[in-house]
């Protein structure tokens, strides 16, 4: 069991907005512990999508954004697109979260 | 732009040892942390642990502390990751991830290897 804990799995209708949540403890992400996420294809190489809990890589979209807040932080996906269809996980310090399905509908 | 490229993948037997390497270009490898991360079948990501190659640092999940070692070799710009004492429950894909910091053990992984599937069966 992971000590970051995320939905098993979300789904949403292309165009849509989604959110994927990551709650921690006082021991990670609520000790200020950046969170990053990553998205991950069936059969692909995981990819950094956010990093310190907001910056966004070069090259990734800014349908994808990142929020922190207290013990917890979000990922959201706006204008939802087929191609979003994977896995996402998020992590703080050496730690990951269960990750989440996600599937356009 | 750096590049991780792993060595192929491996069967090993239940009790035997496995050693995985990941070699880096088109960047500086001394400076950034190479960090291992496996995803067993059906399962999500988990840090093994990593290494700073100017320092030699090491830093190893519990779970795992007395089976892994991981080293770096700055001549070739090539970290490895061994693991003992292999079970069944260590099939898995191993991917090798840098750090985005320098000098910084664990943060972000913006470059990541293709993987290595290592499948533990008698």
């Amino acid at each position: 069991q992971s000590v970051l804990t995320q939905p098993p799995s979300v789904s949403g209708a292309p165009g849509q907005r989604v959110t994927i949540s990551c709650t921690g403890s006082s021991s990670n992400i609520g000790a200020g512990y950046d969170v990053h996420w990553y998205q991950h294809l069936p059969g692909r190489v995981p990819k950094l999508l956010i990093y310190a809990n907001i910056k966004r890589p070069s090259g990734v979209p800014d349908r994808f954004s990142g929020s922190r807040s207290g013990t917890s932080a979000s990922l959201a996906i706006t204008g939802l697109q087929a191609e979003d269809e994977a896995d996402y996980y998020c992590q703080s310090s050496e730690v990951f979260g269960g990750g989440t399905k996600l599937t356009v509908l | 732009q750096a590049q991780l490229v792993q060595s192929g993948a491996e069967v090993k037997k239940p009790g035997s040892s496995v050693k995985v390497s990941c070699k880096s270009s088109g960047g500086t490898f001394s400076n950034y942390a190479i960090n291992w991360v496996r995803q067993a079948p059906g399962q999500g990501l988990e840090w093994m642990g990593g290494i700073i190659p100017m320092f030699g640092t090491t830093n190893y999940a519990q779970k795992f502390q007395g089976r892994v070692t991981i080293t770096a070799d700055e001549s070739t710009s090539t970290a490895y990751m061994e693991l003992t004492s292999l079970r069944s429950e260590d099939t898995a894909v191993y991917y090798c991830a840098r750090t985005g910091r320098q000098l910084v053990l664990v943060g972000y992984f913006d470059y990541w290897g293709q993987g290595t599937l290592v499948t533990v069966s008698s």
